[in-house]
């Protein structure tokens, strides 16, 4: 199985300052037949399911916000917010959807400081 | 728009067997060229994808669970399923059914999420 490994496990960030979640997997998750990430991003807030944010480790779903990036391959990857909003304290899960069983990493909490 | 909607017993008993159901609305399974997945989280815990079923029924199950788990799809019914035989305390968790975002393919980011189903096993 592909071990996901974020960091840290908690973060607490200023209103409009950056946040930065890092993500690592155990092998790499970069198909090279295609040059894509098999990784993506997902928020999570109390009693909700998880959503969205980004998939091929880049690529912002639709609707989501601007201030969502997300960067890296192959073994590496980022979550970054660009300027914290209220509305962006959650859980946030990185996930592989290389190869099977597909794997999440084990959250990591974000607050406001 | 797509929705999926999962239901379940709320609380069973160790050693017995769960059946969850999701059903699908705004569109159907059996034409949609989809997987269609199982997701769980235990309170206050991480994500565990328990296996995924293709609308023709061939399926990818999770090895640590594979001996406990049936998907299935019933195409008349716009639904598919999840029985977990063997229940324990460790398999108390909220049960999501999602989908991936890729037609044709079980390698794909879950775009689309049930609300989920809280299932306790207790005596």
């Amino acid at each position: 199985d592909i071990v996901m490994t974020q960091s840290p496990d908690s973060l607490a960030v200023s209103l409009g300052e950056r946040a930065t979640i890092n993500c690592r997997s155990s092998q790499t998750v970069l198909y090279s037949s295609n040059n894509k990430n098999y990784l993506a991003w997902y928020q999570q807030k109390p009693g909700q399911p998880p959503k969205l944010l980004i998939y091929w480790a880049s690529t912002r779903e639709s609707g989501v916000p601007d201030r969502f990036s997300g960067s890296g391959s192959g073994t590496d990857f980022t979550l970054t917010i660009s300027s914290l909003q209220a509305e962006d304290v959650a859980v946030y899960y990185c996930h592989q959807y290389y190869s099977s069983p597909f794997t999440f990493g084990q959250g990591t909490k974000l607050e406001i400081k | 728009q797509l929705q999926l909607q999962e239901s379940g017993p709320g609380l069973e008993k160790p050693s017995e067997t769960l059946s969850l159901t999701c059903t699908v609305s705004g569109g159907s399974i059996n034409s949609s060229n989809y997987y269609w997945g199982w997701i769980r989280q235990p309170p206050g815990k991480g994500l565990e994808w328990i296996g995924s079923i293709y609308y023709s029924g061939s399926t990818y199950y999770n090895p640590s669970l594979k001996s406990r788990i049936t998907i299935s799809v019933d195409p008349s019914k716009n639904q598919f399923s999840l029985k977990l035989t063997s229940l324990t305390a460790a398999d108390t968790a909220a049960y999501y059914c999602a989908r991936p975002r890729t037609a044709g393919t079980t390698y794909g980011a879950f775009d689309i999420w049930g609300q989920g189903t809280m299932i306790t096993v207790s005596s």
